[in-house]
């Protein structure tokens, strides 16, 4: 049983681009949660799909969005980077309980140039 | 959000029980107390929650303060494979059409070091 796969693994950008990224939860799992870790830091709640909607967010600006699939994948997309958001972007699917732990994947390393 | 503290880091030797602190003064009465461990290079880990008792599963023990203002991950023996980040974590809990729901929110953690 595979679990929260991410993709890809390591990304390199520059600045003002635009980046793309995928998340498969866990298998029968119907929730997806991004969170952004910055070296040396806790991860940072950016938001949560349900249903293929967003239904909590965290402190971000609207240049990170998301979507959310019939298939309960996710993407992230970030525009307009900036040298700030460099850092480790985590997915975790659940199954929308609170009683439900979290499944993270390994996430994606994003650069900034 | 309520908040928690925990201290920045903690040594432990192979075999030896572990205990983890954690301090959260402004919990309110629907918050769970989770914990979660990020090994190096890795995705955070689920490793227990409580909401009031004391709680065992095969990774730890949790046990919860009576006044619920703090609580304490127990690892019983620790092996080198449990030196990671530990993260105690106040689930805020939102419902939505009768589910409950809510963000994990992640503070600095403590960093386990374990000795063999």
């Amino acid at each position: 049983d595979a679990g929260v796969t991410q993709s890809p693994t390591h990304l390199i950008k520059t600045r003002g681009q635009q980046v793309t990224l995928r998340c498969s939860p866990k298998s029968g799992h119907d929730t997806v949660s991004w969170y952004q870790q910055a070296l040396g830091q806790g991860p940072q709640f950016i938001f949560q799909y349900y249903e293929e909607e967003e239904r909590q967010r965290g402190n971000f600006p609207d240049r990170f969005s998301g979507h959310q699939f019939p298939n309960y994948s996710s993407e992230l997309n970030v525009n307009a980077l900036l040298l700030g958001d460099s850092a480790l972007y985590l997915c975790a699917s659940s199954l929308g309980d609170i009683n439900q732990p979290q499944h993270f994947g390994d996430g994606t390393r994003l650069s900034i140039l | 959000d309520a908040k928690t503290t925990q201290p920045n880091s903690m040594e432990s030797n192979e075999e030896e029980p572990v205990h983890l602190p954690c301090n959260h003064s402004t919990i309110s009465g629907t918050d769970y107390i989770h914990w979660y461990r990020q090994l190096p290079s890795q995705g955070p880990e689920y490793v227990i929650h409580g909401l009031t008792s004391n709680v065992n599963n095969r990774m730890a023990s949790l046990a919860i303060a009576e006044d619920r203002k703090s609580s304490t991950l127990i690892l019983h023996r620790a092996t080198l494979r449990d030196a990671a980040v530990y993260y105690c974590i106040l689930r805020d809990s939102a419902n939505a059409g009768g589910t409950s729901y809510g963000k994990l929110t992640f503070g600095q953690g403590t960093i386990l070091t374990v000795h063999p």
